[in-house]
């Protein structure tokens, strides 16, 4: 069974910096592209970011470039997104995916809230 | 960039069926696109890839009452037999080589 566990999320101040993590585990790691999805409270899914298998292809939403790094550990089974420069926008829940052989969203973790705030 | 356009909400009686639309935009019509449940206070769940015509594959434990199907730019999630927890909020999502783009979601009410 595929299992994504996150975790990182805390309140952060406006230009503050956060790392979220994804632990992952039920099927070979190394083998799959991973992203990051956000939901603002009350409002819809919006993808982050999303990296190749072996770390390739990092790329971004126009809101985050710039401003977040994708990266994973596959020694560790762990995708990471490091989030700088955050704004109040960024305050949502954001959860780790785990990506198809097809380029869909496969599965889903949880998710960790991150709030932006003074 | 491709987009996504579904009505924001969708109402049906308990037992009957409904059809959920996810409309891709021009020059986008051939996509594939995926759906998710997301019931609330919880993470979205993966239901389906839909490849065009009928042709879709299910996620895993995804019950028989679920399908999919398209037709030019629509594409469409049928629940058939609605149960209450299926009440939930639906999303379509779609990508190219750079991006991926979800609809804005669909809120299903089971009366």
């Amino acid at each position: 069974e595929v299992q994504l566990l996150e975790s990182g999320g805390d309140l952060a101040q406006p230009g503050g910096s956060l790392r979220l993590s994804c632990a992952a585990s039920g099927f070979t790691f190394s083998s799959y592209s991973m992203r990051w999805v956000r939901q603002a409270p009350g409002k819809g899914l919006e993808w982050v970011s999303s990296i190749g298998a072996t770390g390739s292809s990092p790329n971004y939403g126009d809101s985050v470039k710039g401003r977040f790094t994708i990266s994973r550990d596959n020694s560790k089974n762990t995708v990471y997104l490091q989030m700088n420069s955050l704004r109040a926008e960024d305050t949502a829940m954001y959860y780790c995916a785990k990506v198809g052989s097809g380029s869909h969203t496969e599965s889903w973790g949880q998710g960790t809230l991150v709030s932006v705030s003074s | 960039q491709p987009v996504l356009t579904q009505s924001s909400s969708a109402s049906a009686s308990l037992g009957s069926s409904v059809k959920l639309t996810c409309t891709l935009t021009s020059g986008h019509s051939g996509s594939i696109i995926a759906w998710h449940q997301q019931q609330a206070g919880k993470a979205p769940r993966y239901l389906m890839k839909l490849e065009g015509g009928e042709s879709y594959s299910k996620g895993s434990g995804v019950p028989d009452r679920f399908s999919g199907s398209s037709s030019g730019a629509d594409r469409y999630l049928t629940i058939s037999n609605l149960q209450s927890e299926d009440e939930a909020d639906y999303y379509c999502e779609t990508w190219d080589r750079n991006t991926r783009v979800f609809g804005g979601g669909t809120k299903l009410t089971v009366l």
